[in-house]
């Protein structure tokens, strides 16, 4: 049972450079999340969906795009890299969203610099 | 946003420690809290999950919501030092319905 499985672990981009993270889980949740870690900030949702096809704005989504084409895979794509999103992204998914109150289920994160 | 405040740290304690962590919370009406563990390089993972109203026990650890003063505590008892960590709180009630978390205390058990 992998989880949550995040691809690739990580990776060094040039200003500009586009690129796509990808997310994939295999407990046929209907909820997944992309976050940003950064030292003293926290995590800070990007993008989430509710489900497959669906996508919506989290609290940092500028400079990233999402897809769900199918339930268990979510991307989160840079257009064009900049320095300010050099961090750590995490994925994550649960059955539910607040209503139900189901526990996030994170994966190992991708470790993204850009110089 | 920010409505949960946690305590960075670092805490670091001796092994066989009782350890005490905290975080405060300002909107009183959310009642679902849980803590995440997070080891260095790597992603949180779901600790426990708790109610705004009594404990919760699972092995060495204890989560513990005090509505009256909006504090959300885990308790370790015992510590290890396999329990050295970052702990997260966190609580549903973001504007997108998301999870709002703490920034994560970073605890050290030392041997």
């Amino acid at each position: 049972n992998a989880g949550v499985t995040q691809t690739p672990k990580f990776r060094v981009l040039k200003t500009g450079q586009s690129m796509t993270l990808l997310c994939a889980q295999d407990m046929n949740h209907e909820y997944m999340y992309w976050y940003r870690q950064d030292p003293g900030m926290g995590l800070r949702l990007i993008h989430y969906s509710v489900g497959e096809g669906t996508t919506a704005k989290g609290e940092v989504p500028d400079g990233y795009n999402v897809s769900r084409l199918k339930k268990q895979n979510f991307l989160l794509g840079l257009e064009s890299a900049a320095p300010s999103q050099t961090s750590v992204y995490f994925c994550a998914s649960s059955y539910g969203g607040q209503g139900s109150n189901q526990p996030q289920h994170f994966g190992d994160g991708t470790r993204l610099s850009i110089l | 946003q920010k409505e949960v405040e946690q305590d960075p740290g670092p805490l670091s304690v001796p092994e066989g420690a009782i350890v005490s962590l905290n975080c405060t919370y300002s909107n009183s009406a959310f009642q679902y809290f849980m803590w995440y563990r997070q080891y260095s390089r790597k992603g949180p993972e779901l600790l426990m999950y708790t109610y705004s109203s009594g404990n919760k026990e699972d092995g060495r650890f204890t989560a513990q919501v005090d509505k009256s003063s909006k504090y959300i505590s885990l308790f370790i008892r015992d510590s290890q030092p396999s329990d050295s960590a970052t702990y997260l709180c966190a609580r549903y009630g973001g504007s997108q319905g998301n999870l709002i978390f703490g920034k994560g205390t970073k605890l050290s058990v030392k041997p």
